[in-house]
């Protein structure tokens, strides 16, 4: 495996449904992020994981748990959700401080979620 | 506060050359990025600019005035598979990006 990956990529969960989606990168990146994208609205940053740990929460439900167990891992659990979660989940690794232009993400496939 | 504006769709014709601007405003910049995004698909790195002044890459050119906020992207000898939505995002101080919502380009034939 190269790059960024997620699985699942397609989703469909109810409301009182419990699930994880998950992210794994193969580029030796050590910082991962969480994006939500809705149809024509900006990419929405969730979380950032500098070094395993997390530097980032932009006001994010707490219906969204996001765990880092190493700098290549990335899950987000949900629990709970509404329908207006529904969105592309994607998940990006860079190299952070590393300069000129080190810091690009590279982005997985993403999960598409619809919560029903 | 920060912000990234670009246009919302744009039409060229197969073989044209399209220009696409942006515009931002950020705390602090660490650079300019392009992303193309083919529907249902994840964005994927086009290019990087920190400095004034137009960057080349094949078919590709992106541009940067610091002092203007102000970006563009210029796609030449348009293909079909160009069709795509294009991203902009400036990094901040923090090297956090702001994201543009994208821009649309529908290629004709």
């Amino acid at each position: 495996e190269t790059g960024v990956t997620q699985t699942p990529r397609h989703l469909v969960m109810g409301m009182t449904n419990k699930k994880s989606l998950k992210c794994e990168q193969h580029l030796g990146h050590n910082a991962m992020y969480w994006y939500k994208q809705s149809a024509k609205k900006p990419l929405e940053l969730m979380f950032v994981y500098n070094f395993k740990e997390q530097t980032e929460n932009n006001s994010v439900p707490s219906r969204f748990s996001p765990e880092c167990p190493n700098s290549s891992h990335l899950f987000l659990h949900l629990h709970t959700l509404q329908p207006e979660d529904s969105a592309l989940y994607l998940c990006a690794s860079s190299q952070v401080f590393s300069g000129g232009g080190g810091e690009t993400q590279y982005f997985g496939p993403g999960t598409r979620l619809l919560v029903l | 506060g920060q912000n990234i504006d670009q246009p919302t769709e744009m039409t060229a014709t197969e073989g044209a050359i399209v220009q696409i601007n942006c515009t931002y405003q950020t705390s602090g910049f660490n650079g300019l990025f392009w992303y193309q995004q083919h529907a249902g698909e994840a964005p994927t790195f086009l290019s990087y600019n920190v400095l004034d002044g137009l960057e080349e890459k094949g078919r590709f050119s992106s541009f940067l005035s610091r002092s203007k906020g102000y970006s563009y992207l210029l796609l030449k000898e348009l293909q079909m598979k160009d069709s795509a939505s294009y991203l902009c995002a400036a990094m901040d101080s923090n090297y956090q990006l702001i994201w543009g919502a994208g821009t649309k380009l529908i290629i004709k034939p």
